[in-house]
């Protein structure tokens, strides 16, 4: 059982660059976020999506864009790559009800040089 | 606006002594609270939640966490502490009012266990 699946592991980009952040998951969930984790920071809502075809800004959208064309799939799009965007990304899944936890893959450690 | 504290940046704890996190929460509701473990390298694992009930709830590995409305609080507990639960741990609670179900998390503790 797969669970959360992201890729790149790790990615090194030059500023002005752009790059899409994979997600994949087979629960069947409808809902799914991404997140970014920076040190001391915990982790702050960039993107989320309650289905397919519909998503929403979070807390930190900027620079940042997604499409959920399917209920697997959830990628996260850089287009201006910027040394603040280097950091630790998390996607995860969610049942959908306040209850459930979130599901997280392993991570995209990026960073912007 | 809902919102996280968890004051302890980090703690060290000695292998076998009993272990508390602090957190503290601000939110209008009931709240859907959660502690999620993060070990090096990987995302976050849930250890326990709480969302109604019996307010001293169980998790795995050993922790367990108490609810105090009053307090606004959901601190982390455990008995006697392992070499293996050094890694960062998250408080977190879920917004179920304005749709998403968006998670909102602490800071995060780093727990260091010396030997």
């Amino acid at each position: 059982n797969a669970g959360v699946t992201q890729t790149p592991k790790f990615r090194i980009l030059k500023i002005g660059q752009s790059m899409t952040l994979q997600c994949t998951q087979d629960m069947n969930h409808n809902y799914m976020y991404w997140y970014r984790q920076d040190p001391g920071m915990g982790l702050k809502l960039i993107y989320y999506s309650v289905g397919a075809g519909i998503t929403d800004k979070g807390e930190v959208p900027n620079g940042y864009n997604v499409s959920r064309s399917t209920t697997e799939d959830f990628p996260l799009r850089l287009e201006l790559a910027a040394p603040s965007q280097t950091s630790v990304y998390f996607c995860a899944s969610h049942l959908g009800r306040g209850n459930s936890p979130l599901h997280f893959g392993n991570g995209t450690r990026l960073t912007v040089t | 606006a809902q919102s996280v504290t968890q004051p302890d940046i980090h703690i060290t704890v000695s292998e076998g002594a009993s272990l508390e996190l602090r957190c503290n929460y601000s939110y209008g509701a009931t709240p859907y609270l959660f502690w999620y473990v993060q070990s090096p390298g990987q995302g976050l694992q849930l250890l326990l939640k709480y969302f109604s009930g019996d307010t001293l709830v169980q998790g795995i590995k050993g922790f367990e966490a108490e609810f105090k409305r009053s307090q606004s609080s959901f601190n982390l507990r455990k008995p006697s502490v392992h070499w293996s639960d050094a890694a960062e741990y998250f408080c977190a609670v879920v917004d179920a009012n304005t749709g998403g179900f968006k998670t909102i998390f602490g800071a995060g503790t780093r727990l260091f266990v010396k030997a």
